[in-house]
This record gives structure tokens, C-alpha cells and sequence, in this order.
């Protein structure tokens, strides 16, 4: 089983629907979470933290399940430029590195 | 965030040749990473660059074939030595900070002939 886990997609998406995926960590020891995009041809971009709490930022949705070991990522009313691949992030505390998933990849069409 | 540059921003290169990948950072940080993406795929961890000592290299990469220098807490080279195909791929450094968020370069993307 991978450390992180992402479905590949892609998820077609009509303009202005909601969205959500999920990703899937194997360590329980993991205390940090990342979701990130990546337009094609261009670097990784901090999309958002993800706390205990959950956190919202304008249409994105991060919540964080750590009895079932996942994070969400739920994107309302999607545009066009919200197409991209989405990399979730997963740090599990014992060092500084990041373990990534494969990535989403989502397709918004009008 | 910190502001972050590499270059070149692409090159193409002939096999058995080296090529040295720079990474310079607008502020000091502590850790910076080297990455390696192949088309489709996620990212794959090189090294960690240590200032003033050694990389510390992920399974799968030895520092003869990726020697990476760290002279100081803005700085950042990575060479890819002795070239083949399969070398092909972009490469990408990043930061982080002290909330573990990690920001990225603009990549190199590096193809071999």
C-alpha cells in the first residue's frame, strides 16, 4: 500500500458544480496535511493547509478525517481555471519531508 | 512566501554530458529540496540540501550521478551527471518553512538526446 494515496481521475466536471476528493495516508503518526495544484507545465502551488478543525477558504474545503486517515479537498461552484491536478501532501512529523500523492486530476467543462 | 528562481528554465543536452541546475532563494532558509517529476507523474524526492555539510540523498539516488552543492542559505546547485534518456524529466527545488509548507521553483525541464 502507498504512503499517500490519490484516485488519478481525470474528474470531468460541468462548470459550476461542486467537487471533492479525497486522499489517503497509511501513517497514523502523520501530523501535517497539504492540498497543492499544478496547472500543466508549472510548478506544485500551495493551495491550503489542512488543520484538525478544517479550514475554508473562499469555494475550497479541506477537512481532515484522521480516524479513517484522509483529508478532503470539496471545491463549490468550480470554474474553468479551476481545471489541474491536485497533489495532496502528507508530513509525518519524525523529519521535514512531504509525502506526496500521484495527484487528481480534475477537467472542468462549460 | 519566498521567492525562488532556477536556472536554466530548460535545456536540451546529448548524452554523457553533465548539466548543473541552479536554485536561488529571495530570503535564507533552512531546508530546500531537489525533486524530480516525469510527465504524469508526482513528485519524486532526490535530496535534501544541507547547508555546510553533505545532501541527503533518497533510496534510488547517489550523489555521483546528482552532486548537489548548498554554499549558503540562499543557494542551491544540482548537477545531472553523465546523461542518458532517462534522465529526461523536469526538475524542481523547493523551500520551507516553519509550518512545513514546502514552495517550488518554476522547474528545469531537462531533455536528454
Amino acid at each position: 500500500r502507498k504512503e499517500v494515496e490519490q484516485d488519478p481521475g481525470p474528474f470531468n466536471v460541468p462548470e459550476g458544480a461542486t467537487v471533492a476528493f479525497n486522499c489517503t495516508y497509511s501513517n497514523s503518526a502523520s501530523q501535517s496535511f497539504f492540498w497543492y495544484r499544478q496547472d500543466c507545465r508549472k510548478e506544485p502551488k500551495l493551495l491550503m493547509s489542512v488543520y484538525s478543525s478544517g479550514n475554508e477558504d473562499g469555494r475550497f474545503t479541506a477537512q481532515l478525517n484522521r480516524a479513517s486517515q484522509y483529508i478532503s479537498l470539496l471545491i463549490r461552484d468550480s470554474k474553468l481555471s479551476d481545471s489541474a491536478t491536485y497533489l495532496c501532501a502528507v508530513n509525518i512529523g519524525s523529519n521535514y519531508q512531504l509525502i506526496w500523492g500521484a495527484g487528481t486530476k480534475l477537467i472542468i467543462k462549460p | 512566501s519566498a521567492v525562488i528562481s532556477q536556472k536554466p528554465s530548460r535545456d536540451i543536452c546529448q548524452r554523457g554530458t553533465s548539466l548543473t541546475i541552479q536554485c536561488q532563494v529571495d530570503s535564507q532558509v533552512t531546508m530546500m529540496f531537489w525533486y524530480r517529476q516525469q510527465p504524469g507523474q508526482s513528485l519524486t524526492l532526490i535530496a535534501t540540501a544541507n547547508q555546510g555539510s553533505e545532501a541527503t540523498y533518497e533510496s534510488g539516488f547517489v550523489i555521483d550521478k546528482f552532486p548537489i552543492s548548498r554554499p549558503n542559505l540562499t543557494f542551491s546547485t544540482l548537477t545531472v551527471s553523465n546523461m542518458s534518456p532517462e534522465d529526461s524529466s523536469i526538475y524542481l527545488c523547493s523551500v520551507e518553512d516553519l509550518k512545513i509548507e514546502q514552495f517550488f521553483g518554476p522547474g528545469t525541464r531537462l531533455t536528454v538526446l
